[in-house]
């Protein structure tokens, strides 16, 4: 099975609301990076949690790792109709020299209705 | 502007054939990778490339082969053996970690659809 996996697979709130999304993996790691994709599009690198890292923000992203429980939350705050997209989890457990070998989680299709 | 081009966006194949789908970069990186995306499912990785000359097999490689006779370019070709071709391909590159360090993010191109025909 996929070394991510995200819940809900489907979301859908009203403009303004927050929207948290959650992952969960397999094995050890070296950092988890979350992705987002319109429809048909390619996927769009939002941001990368290491694994020595326990929150982290980016403008109204804020992103929470807990290997303990090998789990993940990508939370949207204040989210807008533009945010409606598919969002990955993606982990990096490869070897020091094995190049950033990503494994990605199903997703979560998040709808913002305006 | 830097970024990875995929072409063709759409593409047809018939039964038998071979295809190739082309993926060109102009980030300077060294690492490539070729992803396929079925509907409503995460993204797998086929193949993948850190330096010109040399690939690795991902975890569903077989019916695909592809090349690294260049750096900015990792063409990936969808042949006859792959009975269940129709999917979305999207194509990725990152800075090699040994370069800058482990933690890179991949950037993507915008995808090519491929059906039968």
């Amino acid at each position: 099975s996929q070394q991510g996996e995200e819940d809900p697979q489907a979301l859908s709130i009203q403009e303004g609301e927050n929207a948290t999304m959650n992952c969960s993996y397999k094995t050890s790691i070296n950092n988890l990076q979350w992705y987002r994709q319109n429809s048909g599009r390619g996927l769009v690198h939002l941001i990368l949690i290491r694994s020595n890292e326990r929150e982290k923000h980016s403008g109204r992203l804020r992103v929470t790792l807990d290997t303990s429980k090998k789990s993940s939350s990508l939370l949207i705050t204040a989210s807008r109709a533009a945010d409606t997209a598919s969002y990955f989890c993606a982990t990096d457990a490869g070897a020091e020299t094995s190049g950033s070998r990503l494994t990605f989680g199903e997703g979560t299709q998040l709808t913002v209705n305006p | 502007d830097g970024g990875i081009t995929q072409s063709p966006k759409y593409l047809f194949r018939k039964e038998g054939q071979n295809v190739t789908l082309s993926c060109e970069q102009n980030l300077n990186h060294d690492a490539m990778y070729w992803y396929r995306q079925d509907p409503g499912q995460g993204l797998r990785l086929i193949y993948y490339s850190q330096i010109v000359n040399d690939f690795q097999k991902g975890d569903i490689a077989e019916g695909y082969s592809v090349s690294r006779e260049k750096k900015e370019s990792f063409p990936l070709t969808v042949t006859s053996a792959q009975k269940n071709p129709t999917a979305f391909y999207l194509c990725a590159s990152s800075i090699f970690p040994i370069r800058v360090g482990r933690h890179q993010p991949q950037h993507f191109g915008d995808g090519t659809r491929l059906s039968i025909l």
